[in-house]
């Protein structure tokens, strides 16, 4: 089955331009989460998305960066007037959780990513 | 200072040698356990996955957690060139809806 895809896989811009990358999750799963991998970087949580609950937007940096999930499924992730330190990879993931919204296991899937540079 | 550390590395070793990689964390909460590899230019895939303390062995990997040291490792015994990757640990609290604090990754390269 399909994976979890992402969309452009590469982006470059020019400082100030505003961006939007898209997640298309698996089939099924109500869970859906932001990264970004920064040079020399962990992953870095940005956003998480379950149900129709009100996302978890502890991990955004600024408030130029913004996501929203249409019908419980793909997600954009929108970055305006961008700076160069934005420049990374931007990695988006999905899972599984049940009804209750609780899991005991929680696997991440994710995609393969886009990277953003900012020139 | 980070909630989780991990040595970036890299790391160098021959073919067929045990590889150790670690974590430390600062979090009690942390109750679920990951480790995930990450090929060049590809997202993270899940290698193992423990819950609270203890071991986790699957095939040449095997997958330890201290909780009273706020210490995880990971052991790849026979390594081979195809392990060659990005080696990243993660850790979840319960009631964080998933959220999963990562390591920076140590960089492994398994030579022939």
């Amino acid at each position: 089955g399909a994976g979890v895809s992402q969309s452009p896989s590469n982006k470059v811009t020019e400082k100030g331009k505003d961006v939007e990358l898209r997640c298309d999750p698996i089939s099924g799963h109500t869970a859906l989460y932001w990264y970004r991998q920064s040079l020399g970087q962990g992953l870095e949580f940005l956003i998480y998305f379950q149900g129709n609950s009100a996302p978890d937007k502890s991990g955004l940096p600024s408030d130029r960066f913004s996501a929203e999930r249409t019908g419980g499924s793909v997600s954009t992730l929108t970055i305006q007037r961008t700076q160069q330190e934005d420049s990374a990879v931007y990695l988006c993931a999905s899972s599984f959780k049940d009804k209750s919204g609780s899991s005991l296991y929680n696997e991440q899937f994710f995609g393969p990513g886009t990277r953003l540079t900012v020139l | 200072q980070k909630e989780v550390e991990q040595d970036p590395g890299p790391l160098s070793v021959p073919e067929g040698a045990i590889v150790s990689l670690n974590c430390t964390y600062s979090n009690s909460a942390f109750q679920y356990f990951m480790w995930y590899r990450q090929y060049s230019r590809k997202g993270p895939e899940l290698l193992m996955y423990t819950y609270s303390s203890g071991n986790k062995e699957d095939g040449r990997f095997t997958a330890q957690v201290d909780k009273s040291s706020k210490y995880i490792s990971l052991f790849i015994r026979d390594s081979q060139p195809s392990d060659s990757a990005t080696y990243l640990c993660a850790m979840s609290a319960d009631n964080q809806g998933g959220k999963l604090i990562f390591g920076q990754g140590t960089e492994l390269s398994v030579k022939p």
